[in-house]
């Protein structure tokens, strides 16, 4: 299995709602990581967390909470969004946080803030 | 990590040989070049990496500079599924998380 699992693919939400998005491997990867990216843009990160503890945060607002419950599994939280903050979330995972390798990405979940 | 500079667009006749080229004059010598592809509203998918010797695999080839301070990804004969952007990353290992960080990219546009 090399695949990266995100759900939900589409989200529709309001100002004041609080949603999650979830990303899942099953490739026994340490590293797992959130970017943001808007039409046209190159994607940007946002959080990486490695063997399940958060290790960056690229200036975030506060907004998007991230969780990473175990190894396989992250989430994205998100809590009184702006319209802005619509764009395609994608999740990443890499096996060894420290040793350039492959990323492996997922398909997205796309977020639309009403 | 080293900042990489790629020609915004490129067009490639279905079939014959795409090279896309990255700069990268600041690259350190410990850094490694990744490349990267996004195809329209997917993921973007990992391509190759090396660091000093040209890599070949059964998606592209990469050949960098002896002065490691360019390269050029070839795809050896493009199909209409290799429309796409085109990311050229540099990236070093740090021991711990370190970041993957995109550039623009090249649109490169396959035609018949």
């Amino acid at each position: 299995d090399t695949e990266v699992t995100q759900t939900p693919k589409h989200l529709v939400m309001g100002m004041t709602n609080k949603k999650s998005l979830k990303c899942e491997q099953h490739m026994g990867h340490r590293a797992m990581y959130w970017y943001k990216q808007k039409a046209k843009k190159p994607p940007e990160l946002m959080f990486v967390y490695s063997y399940e503890k958060l290790s960056i945060n690229e200036s975030v607002p506060s907004r998007f909470s991230p969780e990473c419950p175990n190894s396989s599994l992250l989430n994205l939280h998100l809590h009184a969004l702006q319209p802005e903050d619509s764009a395609l979330y994608l999740c990443a995972s890499s096996q060894d946080p420290g040793i350039p390798g492959e990323l492996f990405f997922g398909e997205g979940s796309r977020l639309t803030v009403l | 990590d080293a900042k990489t500079t790629q020609p915004p667009s490129m067009d490639c006749a279905e079939g014959r040989a795409a090279n896309l080229p990255c700069n990268h004059s600041t690259i350190s010598g410990n850094e490694y070049v990744y490349w990267y592809r996004q195809i329209h509203s997917q993921g973007p998918q990992y391509i190759i990496h090396g660091l000093k010797n040209n890599e070949t695999n059964e998606m592209a080839s990469l050949i960098i500079t002896e002065d490691r301070k360019s390269s050029t990804l070839i795809l050896p004969h493009a199909t209409l599924r290799d429309t796409a952007v085109y990311y050229c990353i540099v990236r070093a290992p740090t021991g711990t998380a370190s970041k993957l960080t995109f550039g623009t990219g090249t649109r490169l546009q396959v035609t018949l």
